[in-house]
């Protein structure tokens, strides 16, 4: 596709449940980003990929959240007992390389835990 | 970490009017990006502008890393510019982007 995509556009979820919200970058983008939009906050960073490896997963808040990205393409951001404290939209970026580039955003998944 | 923060929070122009948005940071960055959040959260890339200068039709936006600001012009502007602008930048010793709080832009007819 011309642009990052995110699946599913919405989510909603009961508090304790496991949730997996799937990224797809733009083709040949070998970094990737995942951030957290709460309302009336701008995003806050995640975790990113350069090819494969998580080259930083400090913004994580905690071993609930996880993400892979097994082939350096599609990457998977998994959450684990789910807290209200959860919702939010996550976003989604991918850049040519990890430095020096220029993020591009996809449409985001808005998450609502019940 | 590096500190972020746009001025002014709230702008609410006439359409045809012009505007400036400010956005300063603590410290050295390697990337500075302005991104305009439409009404249906889809962040749009407006500028990716670690220094100096780019004009792309009635938007213009100016970076000075030595002074850590950067501004972005907005002239003759009409009710679809109304949103949220934000201001995000990379931090010479990583690659995450860290956001402003935003400007949010309303623009009435």
């Amino acid at each position: 596709g011309a642009g990052v995509s995110q699946t599913p556009s919405n989510k909603v979820t009961e508090k304790g449940k496991y949730v997996e919200l799937r990224c797809d970058p733009i083709s040949g983008h070998t970094a990737l980003y995942w951030y957290r939009q709460s309302l009336g906050q701008g995003p806050e960073f995640l975790i990113y990929f350069q090819g494969t490896g998580a080259a930083d997963d400090s913004g994580l808040p905690n071993d609930r959240f996880f993400a892979v990205r097994p082939e350096g393409s599609v990457s998977t951001l998994k959450i684990q007992r789910t807290e209200r404290g959860d919702s939010a939209v996550y976003l989604c970026a991918s850049s040519l390389w990890a430095d020096y580039n220029e993020q591009f955003f996809g449409p985001g998944t808005r998450l609502t835990v019940l | 970490g590096i500190q972020v923060e746009q001025s002014p929070p709230d702008l609410i122009l006439q359409e045809g009017a012009n505007s400036t948005l400010r956005c300063n940071f603590s410290d050295s960055v390697n990337n500075l990006q302005w991104f305009h959040q439409n009404p249906w959260g889809q962040l749009i890339n407006l500028f990716y502008i670690p220094s100096g200068t780019k004009q792309n039709g009635r938007l213009s936006a100016t970076t000075v890393a030595t002074e850590r600001y950067s501004l972005l012009y907005i002239s003759s502007s009409q009710t679809t510019d109304s949103g949220v602008y934000f201001c995000a930048v990379t931090e010479t010793s990583g690659s995450r982007l860290t956001f402003g709080e935003g400007t949010q832009l309303t623009v009435n007819p």
